[in-house]
């Protein structure tokens, strides 16, 4: 099945940084989410998104829903130690309960 | 606040011998899913139910088996695992329109 293209793979940061993530797609989608995944923990949902041009945030997390509805953006301001992890999105299209992921970023922050 | 609950979290087998891990919510969501995670794959959808007695294949079926006879629970088979099997495995609802995991079953099989 198609997955998304999530870039960059893998960031190195040191505590302070703000850091950037975008997924991209051939298709449009009505719904973005974002997900951190700890080692060998579930996924657990960060921000969701549901129109085009969507600003929302959560705490220091910002995530954006692109306007062309292809793609879709995360920063994450003043990294702290504890943000470690996998980043990844999800698209889910109108009508769809299948949703279609990205590979994830994996993101290491020096204190 | 939905919860997704799955067991074992931790199951090491041999080949051929029959496991399930179940899956059960806390509420009465119509969508479930299952998902295998390797590295660099990422989130593979191995089958999903869309109410009682409703399955369909996902992207990487091959092996697995479900069952969704009632909505709380939607149980993953692997009838004769295989090596290839091995990997992250996580049950997964949907919610007001927002996907939820459960914690994760970590299947090793030898």
């Amino acid at each position: 099945g198609q997955q998304l293209n999530q870039s960059p793979q893998s960031m190195f940061i040191q505590e302070g940084e703000d850091v950037s993530m975008n997924c991209t797609s051939s298709s449009i989608f009505n719904t973005w989410l974002w997900y951190k995944q700890d080692p060998g923990e579930g996924p657990v949902l960060l921000i969701a998104l549901y129109k085009a041009g969507e600003l929302t945030s959560n705490g220091r997390l910002t995530a954006q829903f692109g306007i062309t509805r292809k793609d879709s953006f995360l920063n994450i301001s003043a990294s702290i130690p504890s943000d470690v992890g996998i980043y990844f999105c999800a698209g889910l299209s109108g009508g769809s309960y299948i949703p279609t992921f990205g590979r994830g970023t994996s993101l290491i922050v020096h204190p | 606040e939905a919860q997704v609950t799955q067991n074992p979290r931790y199951l090491i087998t041999v080949t051929g011998k029959k496991l399930t891990v179940t899956c059960s919510q806390n509420m009465n969501h119509e969508y479930m899913s299952w998902y295998r995670q390797d590295p660099g794959l990422g989130l593979r959808q191995i089958y999903y139910s869309m109410n009682v007695e409703v399955t369909d294949k996902g992207d990487v079926p091959e092996g697995y088996k479900v069952s969704r006879k009632e909505k709380r629970n939607f149980p993953l088979i692997l009838e004769s695992p295989s090596p290839n099997q091995t990997s992250l495995y996580f049950c997964a609802i949907l919610y007001t329109g927002e996907l939820f995991f459960g914690e994760g079953s970590r299947l090793t099989v030898l």
